[in-house]
């Protein structure tokens, strides 16, 4: 089964408004999780680093204030896009590996459709 | 910085054929390598995950090898079938500068024609 929950699956919202999506870490806790961004035939870029009890990390060209990213908990981990634009439609995927020589598990994704 | 690449991008064979995807990183201290599967507009299907001790995974058809060394890892389909249709995404954990990270490859799109 899963181990790794994400939420919603799918989402439309209007430009201006934010939109939260959250991963959750089911079988184990996670104290770091990475956040991806896939735009179409493209493949799955590294946005941010989130890490429990810390800011996250983010990688370079992605704007940590328009993607708010909270380590809520041991096994939660929430990404908000704020201030929507179309260009921010993409496919946006988590992930938590439970330990460093473990694989990483993914969520399923949430496809996000700004318009 | 680790950078990771894939060859072919794109990659067309007729049923029942034998077919090898490459793909290759730049720091050769990762953690472990992972190949992924993705359906279009689709999440990810783990195949096989490979250790850095290890030289090679199989699960039934699939059969991936990894020389860390040289920073290199194949990932070899023994009888395609049209169901395997899909991208192929290489995907490296760890790094000297990467730590936990998991970096992907662009991902090689495969067709196999019936």
């Amino acid at each position: 089964g899963a181990v790794v929950s994400q939420h919603p699956s799918w989402v439309i919202c209007k430009s201006g408004t934010s939109v939260k999506i959250e991963c959750r870490s089911l079988d184990f806790q996670a104290t770091t999780m990475f956040w991806y961004r896939q735009f179409p035939k493209q493949s799955l870029m590294l946005m941010a680093t989130s890490n429990e009890g810390s800011k996250a990390t983010y990688e370079q060209g992605v704007e940590k204030d328009k993607f708010l990213i909270n380590h809520a908990s041991l096994t939660l981990s929430t990404l908000t896009v704020t201030s929507a634009h179309p260009e921010d439609s993409s496919f946006y995927i988590c992930s938590a590996p439970s330990r460093w020589d473990t694989e990483a598990f993914f969520g399923q994704g949430t496809r996000l459709t700004v318009v | 910085k680790q950078e990771v690449t894939q060859i072919p991008a794109a990659l067309s064979v007729p049923e029942g054929e034998n077919l090898v995807l490459n793909c290759s990183f730049t720091d050769s201290a990762i953690y472990n390598l992972q190949w992924f599967r993705q359906d279009p507009g689709k999440g990810l299907t783990s195949l096989l995950l490979i250790q850095s001790s290890q030289r090679e995974q199989t699960s039934g058809r699939l059969n991936a090898s990894l020389d860390k060394s040289s920073g290199r890892s194949t990932l070899y389909i023994a009888a395609s079938q049209p169901g395997d249709s899909a991208t192929y995404l290489c995907a490296v954990r760890g790094g000297e500068t990467s730590y936990d990270k998991v970096i992907f490859g662009p991902g090689t799109s495969l067709s196999v024609i019936p």
